[in-house]
């Protein structure tokens, strides 16, 4: 079964400051990877994602993420964060022969000014 | 283009009622998700539709929710009756291959 582990539960971060993301997951083979961000109010919007190729894939708004086998992580990370980054943070995993998603418990980022 | 829609955006309902929660796919999705987050938990998977058919409904938590997809379009979720529990955020989402899936902003049910 496929898992996934955000270590952080809350982390504050000065605006302009850089920022990451950590996701740990539990999968058999190459697994699919994403991120959303749920901003508040909103629904989840995807960030990035990974499936195969160069590890290290760019998204929107400024963010980025590495995947890396041998640690079976998938980080998110931004140089300089904005107060529009205030949101919380999924990490998602799913695979090729499926369609489910398996979600990690979440990161909520609160930016200080 | 349109994304994901969801009605209502919330709802307070008391125990014992039946809510029903609408969900409008981006066009031209064959597949439609719900997946929900109670209170304080991870985001979890209720089920997946091809088209009108449930390809894999085995997140439903109990027979308490029906969810149908009409024609292979909009897609309802009902709760019926409706328990404490069941309180949180219903996601619906779409997609059209299984590597990007979009969602909505969510149904927010509150049972009193």
């Amino acid at each position: 079964a496929q898992s996934v582990t955000q270590p952080d539960i809350h982390i504050t971060v000065s605006e302009g400051a850089s920022l990451e993301l950590r996701c740990n997951y539990s999968y058999g083979a190459t697994p699919y990877l994403f991120w959303y961000v749920q901003s508040p109010g909103q629904g989840l919007q995807l960030l990035l994602k990974y499936f195969s190729g160069d590890t290290l894939v760019q998204g929107i708004k400024g963010f980025e993420a590495e995947f890396k086998r041998s640690q079976s992580s998938f980080n998110l990370r931004k140089p300089s964060v904005h107060w529009s980054d205030a949101a919380e943070y999924f990490c998602a995993v799913g695979s090729p022969n499926d369609y489910k998603l398996s979600f990690g418990a979440g990161t909520t980022v609160t930016v200080r000014a | 283009e349109a994304g994901v829609t969801q009605f209502p955006s919330h709802s307070v309902i008391e125990k014992g009622q039946t809510v029903t929660l609408r969900c409008d796919p981006i066009s031209g999705h064959d597949n439609l998700y719900w997946y929900r987050r109670v209170m304080g938990k991870e985001i979890k998977f209720l089920l997946h539709f091809v088209k009108e058919s449930k390809q894999d409904e085995s997140g439903m938590p109990n027979n308490r929710f029906l969810a149908e997809r009409t024609g292979g379009t909009y897609s309802t979720l009902k709760v019926q009756p409706a328990e404490l529990e069941d309180s949180g955020v219903y996601f619906c989402a779409s997609s059209q291959v299984s590597n990007t899936i979009y969602f909505g902003e969510g149904s927010w049910l509150t049972v009193v």
